[in-house]
Parts: C-alpha cells; sequence; structure tokens
C-alpha cells in the first residue's frame, strides 16, 4: 500500500463544494484508477488513465472529473459533492503486460453532509 | 443485477478450519479472475489471477479454481489463521481488461 498514496485518508465536505482527493505512486506503472465502495457492493470504476494525458471513463463517471498531468499522480475531483458520493475511494495502479495485477491505496473514506 | 455474485456474503470460522469461498459470474467475453483479499481498513490485495486456460491457482494457503464452463471459481483457504480474517473479492475482467467487474465481497471472520 506505501507504493500508492493516498490523501487524504478521510474527509467530511458539505453538498455543493468542490473537493479533490489525491492520489501519487512510486512504482513507476503507467496505468491508474480511481474506484468506489460502498457497503454491499462491488468495487465500482470511476475513471482510468493508462498515459500521461490519457482519460477514460468507468462505469460511474457522472459527478466525476479526473486530471492525469504526471505519470506519478491522478488527482480525482467532486465538482459539486452530493450525499449520495459518500463513499470510500480507491486508487489503484498497474504496469500492461505484468499481469495488470492492481496495486491499491489505502482508500480515502469521504463523508458529504 | 451484479454480473459478479460472491457466496456466502459473511463467513465465521474457528482458526485451523479450512473454509471454500464462492464466486458465479456472468462477465463476457472474459479474460481473467482475481481474487483480492481486502483487509479492514486497506485496499485490496491480490491473491491469485487465472486466465480461460487455468483451472486451479495456489499462493500457500489459498487455492482458486476456475471452471471457465460454468462460470464459477472458488477459493479454498487451508488451516486458517487470525489474520485470514478479511473481506474476499472475486473480479472477473473482459478481453481488454479495462473492464473489470468486482463481486461484492465475502467478509471471513476467524476466531480463535
Amino acid at each position: 500500500d506505501a507504493d500508492v498514496t493516498q490523501t487524504p485518508r478521510n474527509r467530511i465536505t458539505k453538498t455543493g463544494k468542490r473537493i479533490m482527493l489525491e492520489c501519487s505512486q512510486t512504482k513507476g506503472h503507467d496505468r491508474m484508477y480511481w474506484y468506489r465502495q460502498d457497503p454491499g457492493l462491488g468495487l465500482r470504476l470511476i475513471y482510468y488513465s493508462f498515459d500521461v494525458k490519457d482519460i477514460n471513463k468507468g462505469e460511474i463517471s457522472d459527478g466525476y472529473s479526473v486530471s492525469r498531468q504526471a505519470q506519478a499522480k491522478f488527482s480525482l475531483s467532486l465538482e459539486s459533492a452530493i450525499p449520495n458520493q459518500t463513499a470510500l475511494y480507491f486508487c489503484a495502479t498497474s504496469e500492461q503486460g505484468a499481469g495488470d495485477i492492481q496495486y491499491f491505496g489505502a482508500g480515502t473514506r469521504l463523508s458529504v453532509l | 443485477k451484479n454480473q459478479v455474485e460472491q457466496s456466502p456474503q459473511s463467513l465465521i470460522i474457528l482458526e485451523g478450519k479450512n473454509c471454500t469461498l464462492q464466486c458465479n459470474y456472468t462477465v463476457s467475453p472474459f479474460s481473467n479472475l482475481r481474487w483480492y483479499k481486502q483487509d479492514t481498513g486497506r485496499g485490496p490485495v491480490s491473491l491469485t489471477i487465472m486466465t480461460f486456460s487455468e483451472n486451479t491457482k495456489s499462493n500457500g494457503r489459498y487455492t482458486a479454481t476456475l471452471d471457465a464452463d460454468t462460470k464459477q471459481s472458488s477459493l479454498h483457504i487451508t488451516a486458517s489463521q487470525l489474520s485470514d480474517s478479511a473481506s474476499y473479492i472475486c473480479v472477473v475482467s473482459k478481453y481488454n481488461n479495462n473492464d473489470m467487474r468486482f463481486g461484492a465481497g465475502t467478509r471471513l471472520t476467524v476466531k480463535p
């Protein structure tokens, strides 16, 4: 987990606020992902990036945006947070060809009041 | 409807006992199936990955099986330890690998 660092680890915000979650990695991987995890549901992919400046929508991208301006950094933004975005958010990295095994950060617990 | 269903939702066993977790999927076309372990408050960690041609893969006391015909997988844990207490997540990838479907997980509790 230490190779993939998420900040902050916990965040409480109010409806309508803009918030950014940061992810940085020291693994040198080209691929990075953002997921959310809700109780009783599997992780769902929000956005993914295969390289700097490459951005792809995942299963549930509405209400989110991302930025990949460096290989090691991938940030997730909630432009106007709403309560149903309260969830546990995970960043992950992988390297093409190496079985595409994903390495996850420790997660960011976000509460939108 | 989730394309990856795991059972049971939760399981409690005594230390030293074996257990088997199940994963059924409808994801198609199939590329690979992975099992992850997620400790409380941590991100998932990969245990095994199996492609279409593999029907078993071991990682220490963890053994995963795959039946691609029936679209079922299992994760068998041998001689459980307290540190095995975690959620176990089954993940199935489509052929392009960037479309992965996660199961909701099985919460395993190992008691002394």
